[in-house]
């Protein structure tokens, strides 16, 4: 199956640091990568749609501001944490979906990163 | 609107005996149904999906799923458990008016005893 790498995979930062995440898919190329945001014992909260070449879609309640997505090319998407307080602190997993078409594709996730943000 | 449930928190099971994970839907129209396993600190691993065809789907780590229409239900099941099964599982259904969009369940903690 296609691949899909995250940097850093643990992170620990000071309050109102800034924290980017990349997030790549090695063996394809991804128009169309997500962000999702994992709480303990919690399943995964979609966060934002990341296009390549245009704006990010945002989910209801995801403040864009706070967290920066930039599709820079067809295989990395990065995910900026703005001025992280304790509150942000997650596990952040990317995913992508292969460019094939029809609405079966699973997506690929990456391995996720731990933020603690101190 | 869509969602998938997982009724069951925990599941615990003994090595070498089958094991099922509930998963029931919601979605108007015609589902397209996802497992997903995660294990500790790691993203989340495809294991099968169901589109259409063949109500009984094959997966990886020779798993697989039920769909029941009727019963709006995609239990995951295994014939024999392994100990290295052990992780969280979470349903998925993609929306039907969006390609990208996935519900995913609560996620189930399975355990297998040795």
């Amino acid at each position: 199956g296609a691949v899909v790498s995250q940097h850093p995979s643990r992170v620990i930062c000071k309050s109102g640091t800034s924290v980017k995440i990349e997030c790549r898919s090695l063996d394809f190329q991804a128009t169309t990568m997500f962000w999702y945001r994992q709480f303990p014992k919690q399943s995964l909260m979609l966060m934002a749609t990341s296009n390549e070449g245009s704006k990010a879609t945002y989910e209801q309640g995801v403040e864009k501001d706070k967290f920066l997505i930039n599709h820079a090319s067809l295989t990395l998407s990065t995910l900026t944490v703005t001025s992280a307080h304790p509150e942000d602190s997650s596990f952040y997993i990317c995913s992508a979906r292969t460019p094939t078409s029809g609405g079966g594709n699973e997506q690929f996730f990456g391995p996720g990163t731990r933020l603690t943000v101190l | 609107a869509q969602s998938v449930a997982q009724p069951e928190d925990q599941v615990n099971v003994a090595e070498g005996n089958p094991l099922t994970v509930k998963c029931t839907y919601s979605v108007s129209g015609n589902p397209y149904l996802f497992w997903y396993v995660q294990y500790p600190n790691r993203g989340l691993q495809f294991l099968l999906k169901y589109i259409t065809g063949d109500n009984l789907v094959k997966g990886s780590y020779g798993f697989e799923a039920e769909f029941n229409k009727s019963q709006t239900s995609f239990h995951l099941k295994k014939p024999s458990a392994l100990v290295s099964d052990s992780a969280l599982y979470f349903c998925a259904v993609r929306a039907v008016y969006n390609f990208n969009k996935f519900y995913f369940g609560s996620g189930t903690k399975l355990n297998v005893k040795p």
